[in-house]
């Protein structure tokens, strides 16, 4: 069973940075990519980008350039993303979701809130 | 950035009553795909490749499309259908979503 289990919710101060990661089991991680989306309260979902499992390979939306960085720890099958420069538009719940067209497979998303 | 309209933003719909979604984009995509999300939870993929339901999906509903105007219908909307519906498309970088239609129930 394809499972993706993120880390638990963040409370940060503003200016701040965060790393959110997605442990995931149940599939050959190196066979797929994971992309990480953000979903602010009562609001539509915004792709972030993209990591492949294989080799790092990244594609960013330009939006969220600078301010996400994807990683991978082929090692123990966990996908990371690092949000710098936290301001109050960066609170929202980022999800991690297997695959780069449609995602089949979602983590149960981490909420993240910048306050001070 | 192609951008995609769903309509309705809101509605509310019967027991056994036909529901059609939409979800207009601003250019023409190849295909669409839907999530069904309920409150609290992580979106479902529900419809992928226009109209293939996925893994579970009750055969009350259906995709339907091409170019920039697709559609999801529920042939007789039951009590569980009540979420909110985002269409997606990745036919031009970045990927986008709809804004979501709430369907809710009467």
């Amino acid at each position: 069973e394809v499972q993706l289990q993120q880390s638990g919710a963040e409370l940060v101060k503003p200016g701040a940075s965060v790393k959110l990661s997605c442990k995931t089991s149940g599939y050959t991680f190196s066979n797929y990519y994971m992309s990480w989306l953000k979903q602010m309260p009562g609001q539509n979902i915004e792709w972030i980008g993209n990591i492949y499992g294989g080799n790092g390979g990244t594609g960013y939306n330009q939006k969220f350039k600078g301010k996400a960085t994807l990683t991978v720890d082929k090692s123990s099958s966990t996908a990371y993303m690092d949000l710098s420069s936290l301001t109050s538009e960066d609170s929202a719940v980022y999800f991690c979701a297997r695959d780069r067209t449609e995602f089949a497979y979602w983590g149960q998303g981490t909420l993240v809130t910048v306050s001070s | 950035e192609i951008v995609l309209t769903q309509s309705p933003t809101t509605m509310a719909a019967s027991p056994g009553e036909k529901v059609t979604l939409t979800c207009r984009a601003s250019s023409s995509v190849s295909y669409m795909h839907w999530y069904q999300q309920k409150s609290g939870a992580s979106p479902k993929l529900w419809i992928y490749d226009t109209s293939n339901r996925a893994s579970g999906v009750p055969n009350r509903f259906s995709g339907s499309g091409s170019g920039t105007s697709y559609s999801l219908t529920i042939s007789s909307m039951e009590t569980e259908d009540a979420a909110t519906y985002y269409c997606q498309q990745w036919s031009s970088n970045p990927l986008t979503f709809g804004s979501g239609t709430k369907l809710e129930i009467k």
